[in-house]
């Protein structure tokens, strides 16, 4: 079954401890996204791929790394995660000329 | 910058009836604009993609219109059923691999 899985769904952790949220796709998509959903602020991008070994920062990467060394892989990492990165996550892919698939979430509360 | 919004924020409606939800998108030069359905709590779901050089896209009960020039989109729902409750959420694409833009949605209800 084609899908975007990520990891985990639910996440609970203190402020600055490290983390890292997986997200893969079996599609073989070239295109990956991260965004963030807020109540009030609707769904924001944090940084997106457009291949392997390329990422490029959108509305909102203060805080976050992400890395793509392989194809079907493209982490989301909070090295020092704070309370305002609490928040529902979720992770995209496409190919040219498709529409975005998207994960089930992450729910990242950071106390 | 492009900016994406969506009216109205918020719909219900009894069941059967047709509606109409609609996008705007303050930037013309777009690639693609994509609908979602969300339900709450749960990832999004997409129903249509409407690339630059189409009009209109129909999926079932679902056709969605795209005006480039005027910076709007539609979707409309025919015969709306309570199960069509949920957010609706339009995005736009200025190239096949650049930053994707959401609107905030418009929370939808269908009473039976």
């Amino acid at each position: 079954e084609a899908q975007v899985t990520q990891n985990p769904r639910y996440l609970i952790t203190v402020t600055g401890k490290k983390l890292t949220v997986t997200c893969s796709q079996n599609m073989n998509h070239e295109y990956m996204s991260w965004y963030r959903q807020d109540p009030g602020l609707g769904l924001r991008q944090i940084y997106y791929s457009m291949n392997v070994e390329v990422t490029d920062k959108g509305d909102v990467p203060e805080g976050y790394k992400v890395s793509r060394k392989e194809k079907r892989n493209f982490p989301l990492i909070l090295e020092s995660p704070s309370p305002n990165q609490t928040s529902l996550y979720f992770c995209a892919s496409s190919a040219i000329n498709s529409p975005l698939h998207f994960g089930n979430g992450t729910r990242l509360t950071v106390t | 910058k492009q900016e994406v919004t969506q009216i109205p924020a918020a719909l219900s409606v009894p069941e059967g009836e047709n509606l109409v939800l609609n996008c705007s998108f303050t930037d013309s030069a777009i690639y693609n604009l994509q609908w979602f359905r969300q339900d709450p709590g749960k990832g999004l779901t997409s129903l249509l993609l409407i690339q630059s050089s189409q009009r209109e896209q129909t999926s079932g009960r679902l056709n969605a219109s795209l005006d480039k020039s005027s910076g709007r989109s539609t979707l409309y729902i025919a015969a709306s059923q309570p199960g069509d409750s949920a957010t609706y959420l339009c995005a736009v694409r200025k190239t096949s691999y650049d930053k994707v833009i959401f609107g905030p949605g418009t929370s939808l209800s269908v009473i039976p």
